[in-house]
């Protein structure tokens, strides 16, 4: 247990649908960031956010964005989604984000496009 | 950039025999070095990491790794392998200095075969 919940679990949706997926972070953490786990791979940085802020994103495009809330919570926004972006989203919580502090994640939600 | 290369995709193993996963990175800074584990339909947990110091690191469940920078790898090994130990298991490295994420190698399924 984690301290990290993350919603939906599953979720089914159609190409160029919209989806929004949730995360609360351990408590009294600030930094979270996400990750996608395409089936077969190891995850890969989407983005962070530092106390509301984004402040490090990987090579994915702007459909993915993000949002960090005053309590740390978190949304991942997926527009126009494709059929390759079926895969498990995982959030992950840390305190302050700095290089070697333990990040948390939680079990992720995993999305199926069709 | 870094990048992480897990040599072996499968390693069954018998009960109580010992194990090493093979994980190789590569980075043209100095890193902190992870092992995470993912049961099946869960999230990551974090078995142990490499920050300074003593290049063996012990973590949770009997696991434990080694720091050789000259060859620039950081393998797992536990001695005795039980049936719970059945799982994917991750290497990831991260900058260590700021802010940075997590790159992660495709990963390793270790089977324990009874």
């Amino acid at each position: 247990e984690t301290g990290v919940t993350q919603s939906p679990t599953h979720l089914i949706k159609t190409r160029g649908q919209q989806v929004t997926l949730r995360c609360s972070s351990q408590s009294g953490h600030n930094t979270v960031s996400w990750y996608q786990q395409a089936l077969g791979q190891g995850p890969q940085f989407i983005f962070q956010y530092y106390r509301e802020e984004e402040n490090g994103r990987g090579n994915f495009p702007p459909r993915f964005s993000g949002l960090q809330f005053p309590n740390y919570s978190s949304e991942l926004n997926v527009n126009a989604l494709e059929l390759d972006d079926s895969a498990l989203y995982l959030c992950a919580s840390s305190l302050d984000g700095t290089g070697g502090n333990t990040i948390y994640f939680g079990e992720g939600s995993w999305l199926t496009v069709v | 950039a870094q990048s992480v290369t897990q040599l072996d995709s499968q390693v069954p193993v018998f009960e109580e025999a010992p194990v090493e996963l093979r994980c190789n990175y590569s980075s043209s800074v100095s890193v902190y070095l992870f092992w995470y584990v993912q049961y099946p339909n869960q999230g990551l947990q974090l078995l142990l990491k490499y920050l300074s110091g003593s290049t063996l690191v012990k973590g949770i469940n009997g696991f434990e790794a080694e720091f050789n920078k000259s060859q620039t790898s950081f393998h797992l090994r536990k001695p005795s392998v039980h049936i719970s130990d059945t799982a994917e298991y991750f290497c990831a490295v991260s900058e260590n200095s700021g802010n940075t994420p997590l790159v992660f190698g495709k990963g390793t399924r270790l089977s324990v075969i009874a």
